[in-house]
């Protein structure tokens, strides 16, 4: 069965700090990797991965794929308050053209 | 805003009943999707449509059903509700153009509320 894992459930940061997400899948015929910001309702787009070990880049915000050992991280620099939310990981699979997501992170940034 | 549109926002209603959920995916998009996501849960894969026919299926109950019609809009179905239905009901919707990488766009939710 197709699983995506997500570590840790929850943080607690202070503002400055830097945090790392972790995205652990199993599944048949992966296509791509994706990471999601949700605050209040919609989850919004931040990175699409495809290959591995090629770094995504926006802002503060970078992640990364390894495919050989089926994870990627989400890092976050400089925290700031507006950074609170849940982030969700999903991965695409091919054939089926599921996305999976795992249960999220839920970060919460004080001031 | 995603361009995906989902009506209504907000559903009350009793154990029992049936409801339809509707979705209108972004213009030009083939692929929806729905998402069940109670609280604090990740988003659990329901089903997937493209282009009028069912693709994938998902964890989706017996009591609730979906279609996309001609003109790509979506309705998820949800009959005999229990307290347990209630959650945020997602739709969201891909461009299937190649390469097949596309992200989801979603749509704002239907926060369905059992009493």
């Amino acid at each position: 069965e197709d699983k995506v894992v997500q570590s840790p459930l929850s943080l607690v940061v202070h503002e400055g700090d830097t945090v790392t997400l972790n995205c652990s899948y199993e599944v048949t015929n992966f296509r791509s990797l994706l990471w999601y910001k949700q605050e209040k309702k919609a989850p919004t787009f931040l990175f699409m991965l495809t290959s591995s070990g090629i770094e995504k880049k926006s802002g503060r915000l970078s992640s990364i794929l390894d495919k050989k050992e089926l994870f990627s991280i989400l890092n976050i620099t400089a925290t700031q308050t507006g950074d609170s939310a849940v982030y969700l990981c999903a991965v695409g699979t091919s054939g089926t053209y599921k996305y999976i997501f795992g249960t999220g992170t839920r970060l919460k940034v004080l001031a | 805003d995603s361009g995906v549109t989902q009506t209504p926002k907000h559903l009350i209603t009793a154990t029992g009943q049936r409801v339809t959920l509707r979705c209108s995916p972004r213009s030009g998009d083939l692929s929806v999707y729905w998402y069940q996501q109670s609280l604090d849960q990740g988003l659990q894969f329901l089903i997937q449509y493209y282009n009028g026919e069912e693709r994938a299926k998902g964890n989706i109950l017996e009591r609730f059903s979906a279609q996309q019609f001609p003109d790509l809009h979506s309705e998820l179905n949800l009959s005999s509700l229990e307290l347990g239905d209630s959650a945020l009901y997602f739709c969201a919707s891909t461009t299937r153009v190649r390469p097949y990488t596309g992200e989801l766009f979603f749509g704002e939710g239907s926060r369905l509320t059992v009493l």
